[in-house]
């Protein structure tokens, strides 16, 4: 069965840093582009950023030179390394697989969320 | 970056009726176009890939439909577990960006 598991938020004051964790199983992780998203309390989905399997990386222009994308293949882990957390960086973090393609069907795969509230 | 727009904003459906869902993109995503859907406290589910390709598992009622900037997810008969939040999703350009969602609610 395949689990993404996210871990790490936590409540943090503005300008503070926060690395989120996703353990993935169930799969080959090394095979699979990855992505994180976010959605603030009561919004929608925002796309934050992608790593894929080759290490290419790319981020929203919200977070672009505050987060780093990291991935650590032996380890089965996605990571999200947050600094300079702003009030609006506040929300819940999904770790998500890009497509995951079996017997000519796709499916992606998203982890239950980590909460990370940045307030004073 | 490519702006996403779906309307309307909520859908009041009677269970067993038919919903229609728009997305329109700001330029050309091609086919590269997928629809989610989400439940309260739940992560989103992929229902539609490439515009038009149902996510594995997903029911025959969930068709997706578009291609360059306008796009349509349809609920043929919608059931109890439809009524949630969908959105649309551009994976043609960086960076990738979602619509607003529409809340497909119960009439």
């Amino acid at each position: 069965e395949v689990q993404l598991v996210e871990s790490g938020g936590d409540l943090v004051q503005p300008g503070g840093s926060l690395r989120l964790s996703c353990a993935a199983s169930g799969f080959t992780f090394s095979d699979y582009d990855m992505n994180w998203v976010r959605q603030a309390p009561g919004k929608g989905l925002e796309w934050v950023s992608h790593i894929s399997s080759s290490r290419t990386i790319y981020y929203a222009d919200s977070v672009k030179g505050r987060f780093t994308i990291s991935r650590d293949n032996a380890k089965n882990s996605l990571y999200l390394q947050m600094n300079s957390l702003r009030d609006e960086d506040t929300a819940v973090y999904y770790c998500a697989s890009a497509s995951v393609c079996s017997g000519g069907s796709c499916r992606t795969y998203w982890g239950q969320g980590t909460l990370v509230t940045v307030s004073s | 970056e490519i702006l996403m727009t779906q309307s309307p904003a909520t859908l009041s459906v009677s269970p067993g009726e038919r919903a229609t869902l728009s997305c329109r993109a700001s330029q050309s995503v091609g086919s590269n176009l997928g629809w989610y859907q989400q439940k309260p406290g739940q992560a989103p589910r992929l229902l539609i890939y490439g515009a038009s390709t149902r996510a594995t598992g997903i029911p025959a009622r969930f068709s997706g439909s578009g291609s360059g900037t306008g796009f349509t997810l349809t609920i043929s008969s919608l059931q109890s577990e439809d009524f949630a939040v969908y959105y649309c999703q551009q994976y043609a350009n960086w960076p990738r960006t979602f619509g607003q969602g529409t809340k497909v609610e119960i009439k």
